[in-house]
């Protein structure tokens, strides 16, 4: 099964700054690269598919990049309702992963 | 509006079964693939497997392969999660989650749009 790696585990950051978040996988993926958002108490929301699309309703300040092992998402100008946990998930290969997730808060 | 509600709370003790259910609405709930994905308590997302209500075409993770069995009641736009003999180790909260792909959902030869709605989930709880 491919593993995938987040990193940060935790982010603290302030609201208005620019955040990017890591997310590798122990082997190539090609772009089949999602990014969910989870707020305590809530079921996921889908942010991003295919690595870099974003999906209907998603603001503009996110976005997804990469490809094969290495993907980012960037959050420009946090906002107060962005403090939530983010997963990556490969839906490359059978069975689909989750990365262990990022936990953004706020400093 | 497209929703997938789901079941309420459930409290079992090891070794009992149980069936949890997620019933879609708003859409052509044969036409989707539906998944299972189990969060357990402070922890990340997993993937149960996924299925196709219109042929019960099914993908089991490996992890949950021979512990649960999936199954669709057509006439009430529901799917089921069901297990046989529960562990302590299942308690989790279960989400259903409808994923836009096409074909056998193979993002590598279809096309492929993620899950675009979650049920509410449901909370699964295990204890002796």
């Amino acid at each position: 099964e491919i593993v995938m790696t987040q990193s940060p585990a935790t982010l603290s950051v302030s609201p208005g700054e620019r955040v990017t978040l890591s997310c590798r996988a122990s082997q190539s993926v090609s772009s089949n690269l999602d990014w969910y958002q989870q707020k305590p108490g809530q079921a996921p929301r889908r942010l991003i598919y295919g690595a870099s699309t974003r999906a209907a309703g998603v603001p503009a300040r996110f976005s997804g990049s990469g490809s094969g092992t290495e993907f980012t998402l960037t959050i420009t100008s946090l906002q107060s309702e962005d403090f939530a946990f983010y997963y990556c998930q490969q839906c490359n290969t059978w069975p689909w992963t989750f990365g262990q997730g990022t936990k953004v808060e706020i400093k | 509006e497209e929703q997938l509600a789901q079941s309420g709370a459930e409290v079992k003790k090891p070794g009992e079964s149980l069936r949890i259910s997620c019933q879609g609405s708003g859409y052509i709930f044969t036409s989707f693939w539906l998944g299972w994905v189990r969060q357990m308590p402070g922890k990340g997302l997993e993937w149960v497997g996924i299925f196709y209500p219109g042929d019960s075409d099914a993908r089991y993770s490996p992890s949950f392969q021979g512990q649960v069995t999936f199954s669709i009641d057509k006439s009430i736009n529901t799917a089921y999660l069901q297990w046989r003999s529960l562990k302590v180790s299942d308690t989790a909260k279960y989400y259903c989650a409808r994923i836009r792909c096409g074909g056998d959902c193979n993002p590598a030869k279809n096309f492929y749009y993620g899950v675009d709605v979650w049920g509410q989930g449901t909370t699964v709880t295990v204890s002796s």
